[in-house]
């Protein structure tokens, strides 16, 4: 592993069933991101976590929730998922004590939802 | 909350140079951030700016005025494949990013 693994890549299923995506880092950077994006609207924060065992609810947390066992996973779930969860989900990470706390991203999840 | 507006899209022809404009209203700033993101990958960093001024990285380079809520993109002797959406970012004194709806640039022969 380099960076930052998502899973799966792809992904369709059924609304109103449990999803869960996969994010790794190796980086031991202590935050990480799940953001959404959708044509036009850009990348969307969903939840962060700033450090193992703590989260927050970024700018469309409903209906996903996450979790920060340790350092280095950060899975996203949907309990129920509807149709409008249709979108590119993308995890992302950094180290906080850098000045310039730049993102790396993982190569992202398309999820459909019918 | 962060409030990011770009243009939705430019085109230009190889070898020229195009400006991508940002402009933000944020209630609490901590920085701005310009990310490239080709068609069906992920976001790479391209630059950062925290002061006032010009910060120049090859052939990108990047400005930003706080007083104005304002910054550019500035992409110079452009190539095929800078080809893709520029994405404008700022960072709040949570260290969360919030992105704009990105500008799509496209590249001419």
């Amino acid at each position: 592993i380099a960076g930052i693994t998502q899973a799966p890549t792809s992904q369709i299923l059924a609304a109103g069933r449990r999803m869960t995506l996969r994010c790794t880092q190796d980086m031991r950077h202590n935050a990480m991101y799940w953001y959404r994006q959708d044509l036009g609207l850009g990348l969307r924060l969903i939840h962060y976590s700033n450090t193992a065992g703590t989260t927050g609810k970024g700018e469309v947390p409903d209906g996903y929730s996450v979790s920060r066992a340790n350092t280095d996973d950060f899975p996203l779930t949907l309990a129920s998922a509807v149709p409008s969860q249709t979108s590119v989900y993308f995890c992302a990470s950094s180290h906080l004590a850098d000045g310039a706390n730049v993102l790396t991203f993982g190569a992202g999840s398309r999820l459909t939802v019918l | 909350g962060q409030n990011i507006d770009q243009p939705t899209e430019m085109t230009a022809t190889e070898g020229a140079i195009v400006q991508i404009n940002c402009t933000y209203q944020t209630s609490g700033f901590n920085g701005l951030f310009w990310y490239q993101q080709h068609a069906g990958e992920a976001p790479t960093f391209l630059s950062y700016n925290v002061l006032d001024g010009l910060e120049e990285k090859g052939r990108f380079s990047s400005f930003l005025s706080r007083s104005k809520g304002y910054s550019y993109l500035l992409l110079k002797e452009l190539q095929m494949k800078d080809s893709a959406s520029y994405l404008c970012a700022v960072r709040d004194q949570d260290y969360k990013l919030s992105f704009g709806a990105g500008t799509t640039v496209t590249v001419r022969a």
